[in-house]
Protein backbone atom coordinates (compact mmCIF):
# COMPACT_ATOMS: atom_id res chain seq x y z
CA UNK A 1 0.00 0.00 0.00
CA UNK A 2 1.47 3.60 -0.76
CA UNK A 3 1.52 6.04 1.95
CA UNK A 4 -0.02 8.55 -0.12
CA UNK A 5 -3.05 7.36 -2.10
CA UNK A 6 -4.99 9.40 -4.57
CA UNK A 7 -8.31 8.93 -6.42
CA UNK A 8 -9.51 8.79 -8.99
CA UNK A 9 -6.64 7.75 -11.71
CA UNK A 10 -8.04 9.35 -14.68
CA UNK A 11 -11.38 11.98 -14.23
CA UNK A 12 -12.49 13.39 -17.85
CA UNK A 13 -15.12 16.18 -17.06
CA UNK A 14 -17.31 18.72 -19.31
CA UNK A 15 -16.28 22.45 -19.21
CA UNK A 16 -18.19 24.08 -16.54
CA UNK A 17 -18.43 20.85 -13.94
CA UNK A 18 -16.86 20.68 -10.34
CA UNK A 19 -14.36 18.64 -10.08
CA UNK A 20 -12.93 16.55 -6.89
CA UNK A 21 -9.92 14.68 -6.51
CA UNK A 22 -9.27 13.07 -2.90
CA UNK A 23 -5.70 12.21 -1.14
CA UNK A 24 -5.41 10.15 1.85
CA UNK A 25 -2.05 9.36 3.51
CA UNK A 26 -1.27 7.04 6.70
CA UNK A 27 1.56 8.94 9.37
CA UNK A 28 0.99 11.77 10.30
CA UNK A 29 2.27 15.01 8.38
CA UNK A 30 3.67 18.54 9.03
CA UNK A 31 2.18 19.82 5.49
CA UNK A 32 0.37 18.69 2.96
CA UNK A 33 0.88 20.08 -0.70
CA UNK A 34 -1.11 20.60 -4.04
CA UNK A 35 0.83 20.47 -7.26
CA UNK A 36 -0.21 20.58 -10.63
CA UNK A 37 2.23 19.53 -13.53
CA UNK A 38 1.25 20.09 -17.27
CA UNK A 39 2.10 17.09 -19.72
CA UNK A 40 6.19 18.37 -20.42
CA UNK A 41 6.40 20.88 -18.16
CA UNK A 42 7.41 21.64 -14.98
CA UNK A 43 5.65 21.11 -11.48
CA UNK A 44 3.67 24.34 -9.92
CA UNK A 45 2.22 24.26 -6.29
CA UNK A 46 -0.87 24.69 -5.79
CA UNK A 47 -1.27 25.13 -1.98
CA UNK A 48 0.66 23.84 0.87
CA UNK A 49 -1.58 22.84 3.66
CA UNK A 50 -1.00 21.86 7.75
CA UNK A 51 -4.94 22.34 8.71
CA UNK A 52 -8.03 23.96 7.47
CA UNK A 53 -9.20 25.30 4.64
CA UNK A 54 -7.84 27.34 0.93
CA UNK A 55 -8.91 28.86 -1.94
CA UNK A 56 -6.99 30.76 -4.74
CA UNK A 57 -9.32 31.56 -7.44
CA UNK A 58 -11.56 28.52 -8.65
CA UNK A 59 -9.21 26.05 -6.75
CA UNK A 60 -10.06 25.04 -3.13
CA UNK A 61 -8.11 22.61 -1.30
CA UNK A 62 -9.22 21.37 2.60
CA UNK A 63 -7.23 18.95 4.73
CA UNK A 64 -8.60 16.60 7.82
CA UNK A 65 -5.90 16.10 10.31
CA UNK A 66 -7.63 13.38 12.20
CA UNK A 67 -9.14 11.73 9.43
CA UNK A 68 -5.63 12.04 7.21
CA UNK A 69 -7.49 13.15 4.16
CA UNK A 70 -7.39 16.17 1.40
CA UNK A 71 -9.43 17.20 -1.20
CA UNK A 72 -8.81 19.40 -3.91
CA UNK A 73 -11.57 21.43 -5.67
CA UNK A 74 -12.05 22.77 -9.15
CA UNK A 75 -14.81 24.96 -9.40
CA UNK A 76 -16.15 25.87 -13.38
CA UNK A 77 -13.57 24.24 -14.92
CA UNK A 78 -12.00 24.77 -17.72
CA UNK A 79 -9.79 23.08 -20.80
CA UNK A 80 -6.87 24.59 -19.52
CA UNK A 81 -7.33 23.32 -15.97
CA UNK A 82 -6.56 19.68 -17.80
CA UNK A 83 -3.34 18.74 -16.23
CA UNK A 84 -1.73 15.83 -13.53
CA UNK A 85 -2.83 16.83 -9.58
CA UNK A 86 -0.31 15.58 -7.57
CA UNK A 87 -0.91 15.17 -3.38
CA UNK A 88 2.42 14.88 -1.73
CA UNK A 89 2.86 14.96 2.16
CA UNK A 90 5.91 15.89 4.03
CA UNK A 91 6.80 14.71 7.05
CA UNK A 92 9.38 13.65 10.14
CA UNK A 93 8.82 10.37 9.46
CA UNK A 94 10.16 10.75 6.14
CA UNK A 95 12.75 12.57 7.19
CA UNK A 96 10.67 15.72 6.04
CA UNK A 97 11.44 14.61 1.97
CA UNK A 98 8.17 14.67 0.15
CA UNK A 99 6.25 11.50 -0.48
CA UNK A 100 4.19 11.35 -3.59
CA UNK A 101 0.66 10.41 -4.59
CA UNK A 102 0.60 8.61 -8.11
CA UNK A 103 -1.30 11.43 -9.31
CA UNK A 104 -4.85 12.15 -11.29
CA UNK A 105 -5.10 13.08 -14.10
CA UNK A 106 -7.67 15.33 -15.52
CA UNK A 107 -9.15 16.04 -18.70
CA UNK A 108 -11.81 18.71 -19.53
CA UNK A 109 -13.53 18.88 -22.35
CA UNK A 110 -15.02 21.70 -24.23
CA UNK B 1 14.33 36.61 -7.97
CA UNK B 2 14.36 33.40 -10.44
CA UNK B 3 13.25 30.53 -8.92
CA UNK B 4 14.83 26.93 -8.77
CA UNK B 5 16.37 26.52 -12.13
CA UNK B 6 17.64 23.31 -13.87
CA UNK B 7 19.63 23.13 -17.17
CA UNK B 8 19.56 21.17 -19.52
CA UNK B 9 15.89 21.28 -19.97
CA UNK B 10 16.60 18.17 -22.30
CA UNK B 11 19.73 16.27 -22.35
CA UNK B 12 20.03 13.19 -25.26
CA UNK B 13 22.68 10.69 -23.95
CA UNK B 14 23.86 7.54 -25.49
CA UNK B 15 24.42 4.24 -23.57
CA UNK B 16 27.21 4.24 -21.65
CA UNK B 17 27.43 7.70 -21.11
CA UNK B 18 27.74 10.39 -18.51
CA UNK B 19 25.06 12.35 -17.76
CA UNK B 20 25.27 15.58 -15.70
CA UNK B 21 22.18 17.39 -14.28
CA UNK B 22 22.51 20.98 -12.95
CA UNK B 23 19.99 22.58 -10.17
CA UNK B 24 20.31 25.85 -8.96
CA UNK B 25 18.29 26.81 -6.12
CA UNK B 26 15.86 30.00 -5.61
CA UNK B 27 17.95 32.93 -3.66
CA UNK B 28 18.40 31.78 0.50
CA UNK B 29 17.68 28.25 -0.48
CA UNK B 30 20.29 26.04 0.92
CA UNK B 31 18.51 22.89 0.69
CA UNK B 32 18.24 21.07 -2.76
CA UNK B 33 15.94 17.93 -3.30
CA UNK B 34 16.29 15.82 -6.11
CA UNK B 35 13.04 13.93 -7.58
CA UNK B 36 13.04 11.46 -10.14
CA UNK B 37 9.70 10.57 -12.52
CA UNK B 38 10.04 7.60 -14.85
CA UNK B 39 7.53 7.44 -17.83
CA UNK B 40 3.85 6.47 -16.72
CA UNK B 41 5.03 6.42 -13.15
CA UNK B 42 4.91 9.09 -9.99
CA UNK B 43 7.64 11.36 -8.51
CA UNK B 44 9.56 9.44 -6.69
CA UNK B 45 12.36 10.98 -4.27
CA UNK B 46 16.00 10.22 -4.64
CA UNK B 47 18.88 12.44 -2.33
CA UNK B 48 18.50 15.39 -0.24
CA UNK B 49 21.33 18.32 0.16
CA UNK B 50 22.53 21.10 2.07
CA UNK B 51 25.79 23.02 1.27
CA UNK B 52 28.35 20.26 1.10
CA UNK B 53 26.47 17.65 2.53
CA UNK B 54 24.20 14.90 1.97
CA UNK B 55 21.58 14.91 4.07
CA UNK B 56 19.34 11.71 3.09
CA UNK B 57 20.42 9.68 -0.25
CA UNK B 58 18.27 6.85 0.89
CA UNK B 59 16.45 7.50 -2.99
CA UNK B 60 19.91 7.33 -4.49
CA UNK B 61 20.67 3.73 -6.79
CA UNK B 62 23.49 2.53 -4.96
CA UNK B 63 25.43 2.01 -8.25
CA UNK B 64 25.83 4.93 -11.12
CA UNK B 65 24.52 7.52 -9.73
CA UNK B 66 25.75 10.20 -7.48
CA UNK B 67 25.15 14.32 -6.35
CA UNK B 68 26.61 17.13 -4.72
CA UNK B 69 26.15 20.40 -3.58
CA UNK B 70 29.30 22.37 -3.30
CA UNK B 71 30.13 25.52 -1.15
CA UNK B 72 29.69 27.92 -4.85
CA UNK B 73 27.42 26.73 -7.69
CA UNK B 74 24.95 24.48 -8.34
CA UNK B 75 24.07 21.02 -7.07
CA UNK B 76 24.74 18.24 -9.74
CA UNK B 77 22.94 14.97 -10.09
CA UNK B 78 25.71 12.66 -11.98
CA UNK B 79 24.09 9.53 -14.17
CA UNK B 80 27.76 7.64 -14.97
CA UNK B 81 27.41 4.90 -18.22
CA UNK B 82 23.97 5.85 -18.46
CA UNK B 83 21.51 2.85 -19.44
CA UNK B 84 17.92 3.21 -21.05
CA UNK B 85 16.22 3.00 -17.99
CA UNK B 86 17.64 6.04 -16.59
CA UNK B 87 15.11 7.60 -19.28
CA UNK B 88 12.86 9.70 -16.97
CA UNK B 89 11.99 13.12 -15.79
CA UNK B 90 14.45 14.32 -12.95
CA UNK B 91 13.43 17.67 -10.85
CA UNK B 92 14.99 19.65 -8.41
CA UNK B 93 13.29 21.38 -5.34
CA UNK B 94 14.95 24.36 -2.95
CA UNK B 95 13.83 25.08 0.18
CA UNK B 96 15.31 26.89 3.06
CA UNK B 97 16.34 25.90 6.51
CA UNK B 98 13.75 24.76 8.58
CA UNK B 99 11.75 23.54 6.00
CA UNK B 100 8.94 21.23 7.43
CA UNK B 101 6.00 24.14 6.57
CA UNK B 102 7.72 26.23 3.64
CA UNK B 103 5.93 26.36 0.16
CA UNK B 104 7.62 23.51 -2.62
CA UNK B 105 9.25 25.06 -5.05
CA UNK B 106 10.39 22.65 -8.35
CA UNK B 107 12.74 23.54 -11.41
CA UNK B 108 11.24 22.61 -15.06
CA UNK B 109 12.88 19.69 -14.92
CA UNK B 110 15.92 17.70 -16.98
CA UNK B 111 13.87 15.03 -19.36
CA UNK B 112 16.75 12.66 -20.03
CA UNK B 113 16.58 10.55 -22.72
CA UNK B 114 19.36 7.63 -23.08
CA UNK B 115 19.32 6.03 -26.61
Amino acid sequence: KNEVEQSPQNLTAQEGEFITINCSYSVGISALHWLQQHPGGGIVSLFMLSSGKKKHGRLIATINIQEKHSSLHITASHPRDSAVYICAVRSGRYGNKLVFGAGTILRVKS
Amino acid sequence: NAGVMQNPRHLVRRRGQEARLRCSPMKGHSHVYWYRQLPEEGLKFMVYLQKENIIDESGMPKERFSAEFPKEGPSILRIQQVVRGDSAAYFCASSPPFQSRTEAFFGQGTRLTVV
